[in-house]
């Protein structure tokens, strides 16, 4: 089955300890993005990949670090959490250049419910 | 400033009341427009994108349509298992340069009363 798959579902954490939610797809989608989905700001990109070792900034990127050293996992990194990190947490994926039958449409995860105490 | 603005916040229909949902943007360099539907505590989950104004999709009970300022999303004798958040979002090729960038609105929460 095509999906994406995002590690932990829920997560609670204290101020500063390091953390890592893992995001793979396995549709050999080049795209991988997150995002973060607060009530009443909608959907928000933290960070997004083009491809293996591209990455660069989405909308709203301090606090967080991203890799990809394989085209199917994109991890998430909070070095530091604060409570302003508590939020819902979206992997998305996509084809950067989509042939026939295909379309630039996101395949998202299931989320990952962090909350920073 | 690009903006995606989604109306109503919230909908409430009858079960085979018909209706629809809208999603304004104002944008530069639009390369798409796209409809997802989200169900509580999950992803968002891809229905359809429009890439020129006059285009249509339709899927079920849903038909999407677009024009240069807005896209709706037509609900036909909606059915309780189409509530929902439906999200809309726009992606443009920024005139400064740099990769696509993809927009979304805040939503519209749909919900389908028996």
């Amino acid at each position: 089955e095509a999906q994406v798959t995002q590690n932990p579902r829920y997560l609670i954490t204290v101020t500063g300890k390091k953390l890592t939610v893992t995001c793979s797809q396995n549709m050999n989608h080049e795209y991988m993005s997150w995002y973060r989905q607060d009530p009443g700001l909608g959907l928000r990109q933290i960070y997004y990949s083009m491809n293996v070792e591209v990455t660069d900034k989405g909308d709203v990127p301090e606090g967080y670090k991203v890799s990809r050293k394989e085209k199917r996992n994109f991890p998430l990194i909070l070095e530091s959490p604060s409570p302003n990190q508590t939020s819902l947490y979206f992997c998305a994926s996509s084809f950067l250049n989509p042939g026939r039958g295909h379309n630039y449409g996101y395949t998202f995860g299931s989320g990952t419910r962090l909350t920073v105490v | 400033e690009d903006q995606v603005t989604q109306s109503p916040e919230a909908l409430r229909l009858q079960e085979g009341e018909s209706s629809s949902l809208n999603c304004s943007y104002t944008v530069s360099g639009l390369r798409g427009l796209f409809w997802y539907r989200q169900d509580p505590g999950k992803g968002p989950e891809f229905l359809f994108t429009l890439y020129s104004a006059g285009e249509e999709k339709e899927k079920e009970r849903l038909k999407a349509t677009l024009t240069k300022k807005e896209s709706f999303l037509h609900i036909t004798a909606p059915k309780p298992e189409d509530s929902a958040t439906y999200l809309c979002a726009v992606r443009i090729l920024p005139f400064s340069g740099g990769y696509q960038k993809v927009t979304f609105g805040t939503g519209t929460k749909l919900q389908v009363i028996p």
